[in-house]
C-alpha cells in the first residue's frame, strides 16, 4: 500500500525568503505524485504533478517540485514566497485503479508567512 | 465550465440523524471520487465511483456509509446515525475518462458538524 509522510507539520518562513516543503513517499511502482494547496476552509487545487519524464516539474504561482527516485522524495519548492502562500499544502500520491486513481494524501505542511 | 460543485457547504446534524451530501462533478467527468478530512489531518480516501457502478470502496467504514452515482444526477454520499466522530470536512473529487492518467478536481467541500 502507498503512503504519504511530510515530516513538518508547520513552517514559518519571511515574506522573499525560499521555501522547501519535504514530502516523502512509499510506493511499489512508478509513483504519480500530486502537490495540492488548500486555503482556510477552501478545497484543494492542484499545484503541480508528475507524471513521467522530466524530473523537475514546473506549477502554478511559481512553484516546483523534483522527484528524486533514490530518495522516495517530491519536495515541493519556491525561490520567493509571498505571504499569499500561506496556506496548507499536501503531497499525494496517486494508485492505479482501472483507468483512474485514488490518491493518498500525507498529513499536510501549514505554512505561515511573516511579513 | 463549472467546476466540481457540492452541497451543502456546511450541514449541522444532530447524533442519530442521517446526512446526505451531494457532488456534481464536472461535465464531461465520468469519474467521482470521496474524500474525508478529519480536523488537523489530511484527505483520506473513502470511495470511488463511475456511474452506477461502485468501483472502489475499501476506504468506507463498513456501517453506515454507502454512496452512489446514478445514471442521472448527482453523486450522493449518505451517513446513517451520524456519531460526533463524523464531523469533518467531506471532499468529493472528479475526473474525466481520456486515457493512461486523470487529474482529479476537488470540490470546496461540504463540512459536516454532528451536534
Amino acid at each position: 500500500a502507498q503512503s504519504v509522510t511530510q515530516p513538518d507539520i508547520h513552517i514559518t518562513v519571511s515574506e522573499g525568503a525560499s521555501l522547501e516543503l519535504r514530502c516523502n513517499y512509499s510506493y511499489g511502482a512508478t509513483p504519480y505524485l500530486f502537490w495540492y494547496v488548500q486555503s482556510p476552509g477552501q478545497g484543494l487545487q492542484l499545484l503541480l504533478k508528475y507524471f513521467s519524464g522530466d524530473t523537475l516539474v514546473q506549477g502554478i504561482k511559481g512553484f516546483e517540485a523534483e522527484f528524486k527516485r533514490s530518495q522516495s522524495s517530491f519536495n515541493l519548492r519556491k525561490p520567493s514566497v509571498h505571504w499569499s502562500d500561506a496556506a496548507e499544502y499536501f503531497c499525494a500520491v496517486g494508485a492505479r485503479t482501472g483507468t483512474a486513481s485514488k490518491l493518498t494524501f500525507g498529513t499536510g505542511t501549514r505554512l505561515q508567512v511573516t511579513l | 465550465n463549472a467546476g466540481v460543485m457540492q452541497n451543502p457547504r456546511h450541514l449541522v446534524r444532530r447524533r442519530g440523524q442521517e446526512a446526505r451530501l451531494r457532488c456534481s462533478p464536472m461535465k464531461g467527468h465520468s469519474h467521482v471520487y470521496w474524500y474525508r478530512q478529519l480536523p488537523e489531518e489530511g484527505l483520506k480516501f473513502m470511495v470511488y465511483l463511475q456511474k452506477e457502478n461502485i468501483i472502489d470502496e475499501s476506504g468506507m467504514p463498513k456501517e453506515r456509509f454507502s454512496a452512489e452515482f446514478p445514471k442521472e444526477g448527482p453523486s450522493i454520499l449518505r451517513i446513517q446515525q451520524v456519531v460526533r466522530g463524523d464531523s469533518a470536512a467531506y471532499f468529493c473529487a472528479s475526473s474525466p475518462d481520456r486515457g493512461a492518467y486523470n487529474e482529479q478536481f476537488f470540490g470546496p467541500g461540504t463540512r459536516l458538524t454532528v451536534l
